[in-house]
């Protein structure tokens, strides 16, 4: 079993509809849980970071944590084109160290 | 916002040379990384660095691979001897005073080895 696994995608959406990003994992070590963009060509950006169980608002985004399942969410209201991109989950254990990306999923909203 | 940035964006290089990859982590940082994404694969880590030492490799940080901190804002990846399969992006991250921060990425170095 992959340590993390993540739906590859691609995931198409209209414009405006809630998008749904799901990660899961088997190391019950991991405490801290990220969730990052990455466009063409760019680097991962910070998007949420979360400690431990429980949710997180942003703004439009979302990202909720269940620790029990080994199971995190990142969710997208209102989604916009600008939103396509690929999210990458990732996670690391209560020392920070650890730190594994999840292969990320290729979202596409289209206008 | 601050931000990590990396030098060259690209850089082709014939097989068997040695490569340097250089990053400017943010300046109030104190734990660099460096990562490899080979094309239409995964992020993966290679290195962690933090008091001017390896604080954590993976099985990909081989001997072929150093960092080192030559002063007090670059960071560097020296690939020794490249090979065709160390073709891949490189990115360089960084976090805060404390290790379990989350870590901002760079915008990469795309390695070409020929």
């Amino acid at each position: 079993q992959k340590e993390v696994e993540q739906d590859p995608g691609p995931l198409s959406v209209p414009e405006g509809a809630i998008v749904s990003l799901n990660c899961t994992y088997s190391n019950s070590a991991f405490q801290y849980f990220m969730w990052y963009r990455q466009y063409s060509r760019k680097g991962p950006e910070l998007l949420m970071y979360t400690y431990s169980s429980g949710n997180k608002e942003d703004g439009r985004f979302t990202a909720q944590v269940d620790k029990s399942s080994k199971y995190i969410s990142l969710f997208i209201r209102d989604s916009q084109p600008s939103d396509s991109a690929t999210y990458l989950c990732a996670m690391m254990d209560n020392y920070g160290q650890n730190f594994v990306f999840g292969p990320g999923t290729r979202l596409s909203v289209l206008p | 916002e601050p931000e990590v940035t990396q030098t060259p964006s690209h850089q082709v290089t014939q097989m068997g040379q040695e490569v340097i990859l250089r990053c400017v982590p943010i300046s109030n940082h104190l734990y660099f990384y460096w990562y490899r994404q080979i094309l239409g694969q995964k992020v993966e880590f290679l290195v962690s660095f933090y008091n001017n030492e390896i604080s954590e490799k993976s099985e990909i940080f081989d001997d072929q691979f150093s960092v080192e901190r030559p002063d007090g804002s670059n960071f560097t990846l020296k690939i020794r001897s490249t090979k065709l399969e160390d073709s891949a992006m490189y990115f360089c991250a960084s976090s805060d005073r404390n290790s379990n921060q989350p870590q901002h990425f760079g915008d990469g170095t795309r390695l070409s080895i020929l």
